[in-house]
């Protein structure tokens, strides 16, 4: 693919709720980042996966969020009984290796997560 | 404390005009990298230029280009000739690369530039 897509591109869900996002990263591209944009908080990490290696969950913020990569390639958030202060833009993005000099991120369009 | 410090929540710039967007960062890292994206109201996040720690000369990218002061702990960014399409939320970010594992960018709070005709 051209770049890192993500869906859903907006998701409405009541309180209590499980939801999941998506993210395709860019293809061979080995390293791939959640991150998270609200307005109080603004951009935070959330997780991220490189190659085969244990994933760096340091920026999950409660443990409701989990993430999965499967195959080295598609990566999904999993949010669970969500929360009303969850609501957010949910963004993915991507780089070749994950380490290292410029190693530029491209990030995908966002998901944006709305809790009733 | 916050790593990455924008001290401009909005700017506003004249067209054809050059602007100065702040940056201050804090690390004990003696390896890391500081980037700026551009996020119009798209929301699409956009790389825009890339310093490395160890780099000796400024980073340049046609009408960008970062000033980098090491000492000082800043890398603001310049843009010069202003558009109206640069009108946009412009983020800095810094990696750190000496804690292995840890290769997430840690973003600003942003800046809000508005380009006036």
């Amino acid at each position: 693919g051209a770049g890192v897509s993500q869906s859903p591109s907006n998701k409405v869900t009541e309180k209590g709720k499980d939801v999941e996002l998506r993210c395709d990263p860019i293809s061979g591209h080995t390293a791939l980042y959640w991150y998270r944009q609200s307005l109080g908080q603004g951009l935070e990490f959330l997780i991220y996966f490189q190659g085969n290696s244990a994933p760096d969950k340091s920026g999950l913020p409660s443990d409701r969020f989990s993430a999965e990569r499967t195959g080295g390639s598609v990566s999904t958030l999993t949010i669970q009984r969500t929360q009303q202060e969850d609501s957010a833009v949910y963004l993915c993005a991507s780089s070749l290796v994950g380490w290292g000099g410029l190693d530029e991120q491209f990030f995908g369009p966002g998901t944006r997560l709305t809790v009733l | 404390a916050q790593k990455i410090t924008q001290t401009q929540p909005g700017m506003f710039v004249q067209e054809k005009e050059a602007v100065t967007l702040d940056c201050t960062y804090d690390t004990s890292d003696p390896s890391y990298g500081l980037f700026w994206y551009k996020q119009p109201s798209s929301g699409e996040m956009i790389f825009l230029i890339y310093q490395g720690s160890y780099d000796q000369q400024n980073a340049t990218e046609g009408r960008y280009s970062l000033n980098f002061q090491k000492a000082r702990k800043s890398a603001n960014l310049v843009i010069s000739a202003s558009q109206l399409g640069d009108s946009a939320m412009y983020f800095c970010a810094m990696r750190e690369s000496g804690r292995a594992g840890s290769y997430q960018l840690t973003f600003g709070k942003g800046t809000k530039l508005s380009v006036i005709p």
